[in-house]
């Protein structure tokens, strides 16, 4: 257990549709990253928040939005749903300054129809 | 980011020491050598990193060239459990970088 949740474990929507996923960070931990794998793609950078403020963007569309709240969870917006956006999510966050060993949740696997 | 290099695949038997290649000749002098693995079905999870000097953890140990041009992870029993694809990734240590993922090496252990 890695201390990191994320929720839903699982979601089937439709094309058009737009889904919320939801990352707890690990007790302290003021990062949190997203990921995005896909078969085809790997593991995708899509962005980071530390302490609320966004830090690091990487291939996130446009059709995707994230935020860190006060309590430092984080949500991930995906709106506008594609077949193409079906993929395993994944959030890790991390504390430490000088190991930044990441933490990663059990994912959240989207499937869109 | 500076690339790693990894083979594709490997396989080992179970119960023997696995050593994993990674090639990074443009790291930079701030780059810390780092290793994840990710089980099927499960997030990435940290194994290992360094900068220099060789490193041992209850996980496996991290043997880094003088040059720092290349590095190698060892398992040193392989069990079924170890069944994963491993990561290497170049990152600088300080100020939570984000980590950047290539392809890694699947590695499958023989019963």
């Amino acid at each position: 257990d890695s201390g990191v949740t994320q929720t839903p474990k699982h979601l089937i929507t439709a094309t058009g549709q737009r889904v919320t996923l939801r990352c707890s960070p690990r007790s302290g931990d003021l990062s949190v990253y997203w990921y995005q794998q896909s078969l085809d793609q790997g593991l995708q950078f899509l962005i980071q928040y530390y302490n609320g403020e966004e830090r690091a963007k990487g291939n996130i569309l446009e059709r995707f939005s994230a935020q860190q709240f006060p309590d430092l969870h984080s949500e991930l917006n995906l709106s506008s749903l594609e077949l193409g956006d079906s993929a395993l999510y994944f959030c890790a966050s991390s504390g430490s300054l000088s190991t930044g060993e990441l933490f990663f949740g059990e994912g959240s696997r989207l499937t869109v129809l | 980011d500076a690339k790693t290099t990894q083979p594709n695949s490997m396989e080992s038997n179970e119960e023997e020491p696995v050593h994993l290649p990674c090639n990074h000749s443009t790291i930079s002098g701030t780059d810390y050598i780092h290793w994840y693995r990710q089980l099927p079905s499960q997030g990435p999870e940290y194994v290992i990193h360094g900068l220099t000097s060789n490193v041992n953890n209850r996980m496996a140990s991290l043997a880094i060239a003088e040059d720092r041009k290349s590095s190698t992870l060892i398992l040193h029993r392989a069990t079924l459990r170890d069944a994963a694809v491993y990561y290497c990734i170049l990152r600088f240590n300080f100020g939570n970088e984000k980590l950047t993922f290539g392809t890694g090496t699947r590695l499958t252990i023989i019963p």
